[in-house]
């Protein structure tokens, strides 16, 4: 059965530093995977998607993420981390019509 | 250009209840999903629909219902409410293509009492 985790409920970084969020989808054919990041009582707004290619992703805000076939993984990163970053954070797979979503990573920025 | 836009953005309800709640998704998008986020939880799928029919249904009840109009908005009426139905309703507009991302409204946030 298809699903995402994502291990770190909260993560807590002071600005500046580096993150990254880690996610592990299971699927069985070739994954769709995506990022989203939420805002208190906002919408989800998508940061980056991985459909196949460069394992490499670039998206917005200066966050990227690695596909890493081998170890079912979908990392999210961003070299350096800005306090309009705190947000919760969802990694997802798409089965087609369908998104999983992981529980989500919490992120607070510490000045 | 428009986003996904959902109304109300707050509903309070008494338990058994029956409550709909609307979304008009973003310009240029033909498919509507409906999604559940509980408190602290990631969202869950409710359903799709596309061409005015229900495409793919999560495991949610029949109470859980929907429609889709010419235009492309949608409603989701949820009969009988429970207290468990408490949660964050997001509508999400798509492309009319499978693994296609989608964009997402502010939610509605329904409370049963």
């Amino acid at each position: 059965a298809q699903s995402v985790t994502q291990p770190d409920i909260h993560i807590t970084v002071s600005e500046g530093a580096s993150l990254e969020l880690r996610c592990n989808y299971s699927y069985g054919a070739t994954p769709y995977l995506f990022w989203y990041v939420q805002s208190p009582g906002q919408g989800l707004q998508l940061l980056l998607k991985y459909f196949s290619g460069d394992t490499l992703v670039q998206g917005i805000k200066g966050f990227e993420a690695e596909f890493k076939r081998s170890q079912s993984s979908f990392n999210l990163r961003k070299p350096s981390v800005h306090w309009s970053d705190a947000a919760e954070y969802f990694c997802a797979v798409s089965t087609g019509n369908q998104f999983y979503f992981g529980t989500g990573t919490s992120l607070t920025v510490i000045p | 250009d428009a986003g996904v836009t959902q109304s109300p953005t707050h509903l309070i309800k008494t338990r058994g209840q029956q409550v709909t709640l609307r979304c008009s998704p973003k310009s240029g998008h033909d498919t509507v999903s409906w999604y559940q986020q509980a408190l602290g939880q990631g969202p869950q799928f409710i359903f799709q629909y596309y061409e005015e029919e229900e495409r793919q249904r999560g495991n949610f009840p029949d109470r859980f219902s929907g429609h889709q109009f010419p235009n492309y908005s949608s409603e989701l009426n949820v009969n009988a409410l429970l207290l468990g139905d408490s949660a964050l309703y997001l509508c999400a507009s798509s492309l009319g293509r499978i693994n296609s991302p989608l964009h997402f409204g502010n939610g509605t946030r329904l409370t049963v009492t």
